[in-house]
């Protein structure tokens, strides 16, 4: 299976933070790869496909970026209603994997 | 508006089985991937498996080969998962998402399975 590792696991800021989260996979996924919010007890939202695609409704301070192994999810003014886990996804290969995520905090 | 609800989780013993279902609404059923994603109490998201339009693939994580089996029906518009064999590590909220673009880009709201004596 592939392997998808995020880093930080966790990370505190402020509003107005350029906030970024990077994923790497065990084995080049091509841009096989999505970022997902998730707020405590709910779904989680898909933000970008593929790589660098915002999905629709999505503000554009999210932004996506990379290809083969490293990825990296940007916000650019990070918000109140950011704050929440984030968890990248590989779609390369027939069984998908998730990151572990990656907890923002307010600072 | 795409909609998703998942039904059927509850408690359950070590060893017993359950079917979880997920009932579409919004969109061609029949046109879509389907998944089941699952998350452990206070842990990260787990892909389970996933089934083409027409049934006619499916793939599942490892640690629930031979024990989950998915479906669909898509005269019901409805996802299943038969879970049986089911361990303490079953213990998780169970999603079912919608996939596209080689994404989940719609989630129900999730039911909660419970393995436990």
């Amino acid at each position: 299976d592939i392997q998808m590792t995020q880093s930080p696991s966790s990370l505190s800021a402020s509003v107005g933070d350029r906030v970024t989260i990077t994923c790497r996979a065990s084995q080049s996924i091509s841009n096989y790869l999505n970022w997902y919010q998730q707020k405590p007890g709910k779904a989680p939202k898909l933000l970008i496909y593929a790589a660098s695609s915002l999905q629709s409704g999505v503000p554009s301070r999210f932004s996506g970026s990379g290809s083969g192994t490293d990825f990296t999810l940007t916000i650019s003014s990070l918000q109140p209603e950011d704050f929440a886990t984030y968890y990248c996804q590989q779609s390369y290969s027939t069984l998908w994997t998730f990151g572990q995520g990656t907890k923002v905090e307010i600072k | 508006e795409v909609q998703l609800v998942e039904s059927g989780g509850g408690l359950v013993q070590p060893g017993g089985s359950l079917r979880l279902s997920c009932a579409a609404s919004g969109f061609t059923f029949s046109n879509y991937w389907m998944t089941w994603v699952r998350q452990a109490p206070g842990k990260g998201l787990e892909w389970v498996a996933n089934i083409k339009q027409d049934g006619t693939e499916k793939y599942y994580v490892g640690s629930v080969k031979g024990r989950f089996t998915i479906s669909r029906d898509n005269a019901k518009i409805s996802l299943y998962l038969q879970m049986n064999s089911l361990r303490a590590e079953d213990t998780a909220v169970y999603y079912c998402a919608r996939g596209s673009l080689g994404a989940d880009d719609y989630w129900g709201q999730g039911t909660l399975v419970t393995v436990s004596s």
